[in-house]
C-alpha cells in the first residue's frame, strides 16, 4: 500500500539554525499538510498546501515558517531560524481529490507519515 | 467544525470487541465524522469515515446515530497491536480542511 515517507526520522539543530523537513506525499494525492506535536501534546494543524499554494496555515505557521513542492514528488517545511520551542514531531500527510469533483477535499482521508523528530539544542 | 467529545481511556480484552464511543451532539448535516489513531509516537493513521450511514472497512466498523450525535467505532476482535490513542474529528465539506486532534481515547488492549 503507498505511503507518505518523511525524511530524517529525527533532526537535530542548533537554535538559530535553519531546517528542512522532507516528505514523500503519496503519488497521486495533490493536497499536502504539516502537522506537529510538542511530546505529551496534542497533534496540531499547520499548513496545508494545494495547486502550488498555501490554502491554510495556522497561527502557528508564521514567517519562519515555509513550505514549497520543488519538484513532482517532495514537499518540504522550512523553518528559517529555529527555536527551542519548535522542538516537535513533525507529520506530513497528504490527500487525493474527491471524486465528486474540484473543491472537495475533505471528504477524502489525510494519509500521515511517520514523522520527523525535530531536537532544537 | 463540531466539538468531539471521547473518554479518556479505555481497556479491552485481546480477542474481543472494543467499542469506542465519540459525542459530537453539535454537528452539522455535512460533517463527516472521522476516526484516527496513534500507535505510541508514529504517524496518525485513517481508520474510517462516516456521514451518516453506517460504514465497515477491514480495519473496523463506525455506527453513527440516526440523529447524528454519537457515534462508535469498532474493532471487532481486538489484538495487542491496536493498542493506541483513537481520535475522534468531525470535518466539514465546505469548510477547513485542518483535523483537529483532541485528547482522543487511550485503548489499551490486555492479553
Amino acid at each position: 500500500e503507498p505511503e507518505v515517507t518523511q525524511t530524517p526520522s529525527h533532526q537535530v539543530t542548533q537554535m538559530g539554525q535553519e531546517v528542512i523537513l522532507r516528505c514523500v506525499p503519496i503519488s497521486n494525492h495533490l493536497y499536502f499538510y504539516w502537522y506537529r506535536q510538542i511530546l505529551g501534546q496534542k497533534v496540531e494543524f499547520l499548513v496545508s498546501f494545494y495547486n502550488n499554494e498555501i490554502s491554510e496555515k495556522s497561527e502557528i505557521f508564521d514567517d519562519q515558517f515555509s513550505v514549497e513542492r520543488p519538484d513532482g514528488s517532495n514537499f518540504t517545511l522550512k523553518i528559517r531560524s529555529t527555536k527551542l520551542e519548535d522542538s516537535a514531531m513533525y507529520f506530513c500527510a497528504s490527500s487525493k481529490r474527491s471524486s465528486l469533483g474540484p473543491g472537495w477535499p475533505y471528504n477524502q482521508p489525510q494519509h500521515f507519515g511517520d514523522g520527523t523528530r525535530l531536537s532544537i539544542l | 467544525d463540531a466539538k468531539t467529545t471521547q473518554p479518556p481511556s479505555m481497556d479491552c480484552a485481546e480477542g474481543r470487541a472494543a467499542n469506542l464511543p465519540c459525542n459530537h451532539s453539535t454537528i452539522s448535516g455535512n460533517e463527516y465524522v472521522y476516526w484516527y489513531r496513534q500507535i505510541h509516537s508514529q504517524g496518525p493513521q485513517y481508520i474510517i469515515h462516516g456521514l451518516k450511514n453506517n460504514e465497515t472497512n477491514e480495519m473496523a466498523s463506525l455506527i453513527i446515530t440516526e440523529d447524528r450525535k454519537s457515534s462508535t467505532l469498532i474493532l471487532p476482535h481486538a489484538t495487542l497491536r491496536d493498542t493506541a490513542v483513537y481520535y475522534c474529528i468531525a470535518l466539514s465539506q465546505g469548510g477547513s480542511e485542518k483535523l483537529v486532534f483532541g485528547k482522543g481515547t487511550k485503548l489499551t488492549v490486555n492479553p
